[in-house]
C-alpha cells in the first residue's frame, strides 16, 4: 500500500457541488499539507496541518476548507465547487524535520464543469 | 516575483548529453533546496536534496547550491529518454514549509 493514499483519484463534479477529497498516511508524519497543482504554476500551498490541533491556511486558501480527523487523515473540502478550481491536487506530508523533504500522495485529478 | 524561479523550458537534451536545469530563490535565510522530478500526471518524487554551498552527487545526479548567489543547480549526466519529466525545485522556509518552483520540462531526444 501507499505511503500517502489520496481519494478518489479522479473526480468530475458541477458548479456548487460540495466536493471533500480524501488523505490518508502510514508514514507516522505529523505534518500533512494540501497542494494544487496547474499548469505553469507550479504546485501552491492550500492549507497545512503540524499536528492535529493545528490548521494553517496557505497562498490560495479562499474556497477551500480542511478537516485533520487525527494524524494519519487530513481532508480537503470545496465547499462549493467552482471551474477555476479545476485542477491535480496533492496531499503530502513531512517529519517535524524537514530534511528529508516531502512525500506526496499520488494525487487528485479535479475537474469542475 | 515569485519565491523561486524556473525556466519553464522545454529544455531539449540529447540522448547521453548533460542536462542543466537553474532555479533562484528570494529567501535569503533558506537553508534546504531539494529537487523534485514529476511526470505527466504523476505526483512528485524527491530525486536529491541538499544544504550546504558547493555540489553533491547521486548517481547521474548533481545539485550545485550558491547561498550567496541564492541559486541552486542540478544537472543530469548521460541523460536518458526516462529523464524526459518535469523537475521542480523546492526551497525550505523557516517554518519548515516549501516552496516549489513552477518546474521545468525537460525532453531527452534520442
Amino acid at each position: 500500500d501507499a505511503d500517502v493514499t489520496q481519494t478518489p483519484r479522479n473526480r468530475i463534479t458541477k458548479t456548487g457541488k460540495r466536493i471533500m477529497l480524501e488523505c490518508s498516511q502510514t508514514k507516522g508524519h505529523d505534518r500533512m499539507y494540501w497542494y494544487r497543482q496547474d499548469p505553469g504554476l507550479g504546485l501552491r500551498l492550500i492549507y497545512y496541518s503540524f499536528d492535529v490541533k493545528d490548521i494553517n491556511k496557505g497562498e490560495i486558501s479562499d474556497g477551500y476548507s480542511v478537516s485533520r480527523q487525527a494524524q494519519a487523515k487530513f481532508s480537503l473540502s470545496l465547499e462549493s465547487a467552482i471551474p477555476n478550481q479545476t485542477a491535480l491536487y496533492f496531499c503530502a506530508t513531512s517529519d517535524i524535520d524537514t530534511d528529508y523533504g516531502y512525500t506526496f500522495g499520488s494525487g487528485t485529478r479535479l475537474t469542475v464543469v | 516575483q515569485k519565491e523561486v524561479e524556473q525556466n519553464s523550458g522545454p529544455l531539449s537534451v540529447p540522448e547521453g548529453a548533460i542536462a542543466s536545469l537553474n532555479c533562484t530563490y528570494s529567501d535569503r535565510g533558506s537553508q534546504s533546496f531539494f529537487w523534485y522530478r514529476q511526470y505527466s500526471g504523476k505526483s512528485p518524487e524527491l530525486i536529491m536534496f541538499i544544504y550546504s554551498n558547493g555540489d553533491k552527487e547521486d548517481g547521474r545526479f548533481t545539485a550545485q547550491l550558491n547561498k550567496a548567489s541564492q541559486y541552486v543547480s542540478l544537472l543530469i549526466r548521460d541523460s536518458q529518454p526516462s529523464d524526459s519529466a518535469t523537475y521542480l525545485c523546492a526551497v525550505r522556509d523557516s517554518w519548515g514549509k516549501f516552496q516549489f518552483g513552477a518546474g521545468t520540462q525537460v525532453v531527452v531526444t534520442p
